[in-house]
């Protein structure tokens, strides 16, 4: 079975500063990994998605990601964080089967001024 | 593109009535569509993929006579919560995939009161 951990609930980064959101997944071949981001009331907005070839994927609004297999690992990176950026974060992975995604339990992002 | 439209974006019925969320693909045709459950603070929880033109696969637990999917069209799926109880009140998410690829893109969400 598929599974995704996000070991942090919480983060509190200031803006301006760097920021990596920690993602780690359990599936028994290649994954196909997902970062979204919700902001509160609405839907999740797809960050970026790794599939195949280089593991270091670019998103949208400056984000990016890096596929780790040894340490089964897809962390979300951000070199200069904005305030427009807090938001919960959902990692997704989705096997090639059946195709559902299963989603980590969030880290909600917060940023001081 | 890939824009994924819900209607009504927040509801409130009165126990025991039956409500309908609408999940529109507008600049895509999608043969798969999945609908969600967020309780506040919390992650999504997959409630059933919508296959059009077949019978939707629910996920052990939910009640499958409670929470009634259709997928008639290509761009359209309707969740129908029957006989709505207070416990149902909760943020219901759609998504949809687009043909051949893994990515989901979701819908705004409905936000469900039930009295």
């Amino acid at each position: 079975a598929q599974s995704v951990t996000q070991p942090d609930i919480h983060i509190t980064v200031s803006e301006g500063a760097s920021l990596e959101l920690r993602c780690n997944y359990s599936y028994g071949a290649t994954p196909y990994l997902f970062w979204y981001v919700q902001s509160p009331g609405q839907g999740l907005q797809l960050l970026l998605k790794y599939f195949s070839g280089d593991t270091l994927v670019q998103g949208i609004k400056g984000f990016e990601a890096e596929f780790k297999r040894s340490q089964s690992s897809f962390n979300l990176r951000k070199p200069s964080v904005h305030w427009s950026d807090a938001a919960e974060y959902f990692c997704a992975v989705a096997g090639t089967n059946a195709g559902k995604s299963t989603f980590g339990d969030g880290t909600t992002l917060t940023v001081k001024p | 593109g890939a824009v994924v439209s819900q209607h009504p974006s927040w509801v409130i019925c009165k126990s025991g009535t039956s409500v309908k969320i609408e999940c529109r693909s507008l600049d895509f045709q999608a043969t798969t569509m999945f609908w969600y459950r967020q309780f506040p603070k919390q992650s999504l929880m997959l409630m059933a993929t919508s296959n059009e033109g077949s019978k939707a696969t629910y996920e052990q637990g939910v009640e499958k006579d409670k929470f009634l999917i259709n997928h008639a069209s290509l761009t359209l799926s309707t969740l129908t919560v029957t006989s709505a109880h207070p416990e149902d009140s909760s943020f219901y998410i759609c998504s949809a995939r687009v043909p051949g690829g893994h990515e989901q893109y979701f819908g705004p969400g409905t936000r469900l009161t039930v009295t």
